[in-house]
């Protein structure tokens, strides 16, 4: 199992620029997170999903869309990038018994210039 | 809403000495509590975790942890460091009703040989 991945590993964008990161979790998880990790604040969760095609916002949604058309993808979009988006982007997994333990991805580390 | 809160941003000890990394946190309702660790330029890895009955939870790698409901504390605790302990450490909470996880700001920890 490669348990949650995510691509790309990291990206550098111009300010106006878009993009999408992409999370897959192959532990058949109901729920997945997307958080942004800045120095001093810890994570942050930006949006999640209960399951295939629902999402929700979380503590620091704007600027960010999401989507969840497979139950084990969870894309996450910047239609514009700003220079407050500079962050590493970490997707998460949980489900079954133990919905409270989530699982994480390696990380994607965003520059926008 | 829930919060954590990690007093210390660095923690330094000589590797053999016990470690305590400190968490504090507020939350309605009965907590669930969780560790993570992240070493550099990776994703976070479950420690442990308290979701009911005792006090002092074990978890991966010799840490463990105690539940203190009247000081709302969940400090993390090893024995002995070792210089491979050296790493970035959340505390985490979430209500026993939620999957949603809030973090504190992390501990950097440091043993020095």
């Amino acid at each position: 199992n490669a348990g949650v991945t995510q691509t790309p590993k990291f990206r550098v964008l111009k300010t106006g620029q878009s993009m999408t990161l992409l999370c897959a979790q192959d532990m058949n998880h109901e729920y997945m997170y997307w958080y942004r990790q800045d120095p001093g604040m810890g994570l942050r969760l930006i949006h999640y999903s209960v399951g295939e095609g629902t999402t929700a916002k979380g503590e620091v949604p704007d600027g960010y869309n999401v989507s969840r058309l497979k139950k084990q993808n969870f894309l996450l979009g910047l239609e514009s990038a700003a220079p407050s988006q500079t962050s590493v982007y970490f997707c998460a997994s949980s489900g079954g018994l133990n919905f409270y333990e989530q699982y994480f991805g390696p990380g994607t580390r965003l520059t926008v210039t | 809403a829930q919060s954590v809160a990690q007093p210390e941003d660095q923690v330094n000890v000589a590797e053999g000495n016990p470690l305590t990394v400190k968490c504090t946190y507020s939350v309605s309702g009965n907590p669930y509590l969780f560790w993570y660790v992240q070493y550099p330029n990776r994703g976070l890895q479950f420690l442990l975790k308290y979701i009911t009955g005792d006090n002092l939870v074990k978890g991966s790698y010799g840490f463990e942890a105690e539940f203190n409901k009247s000081q709302t504390s969940f400090h993390l605790k090893k024995p002995s460091a070792l210089v491979s302990d050296s790493a970035l450490y959340f505390c985490a909470v979430s209500p026993s009703n939620d999957y949603k996880l809030s973090f504190g700001a992390g501990t950097t920890v440091t043993v020095r040989a």
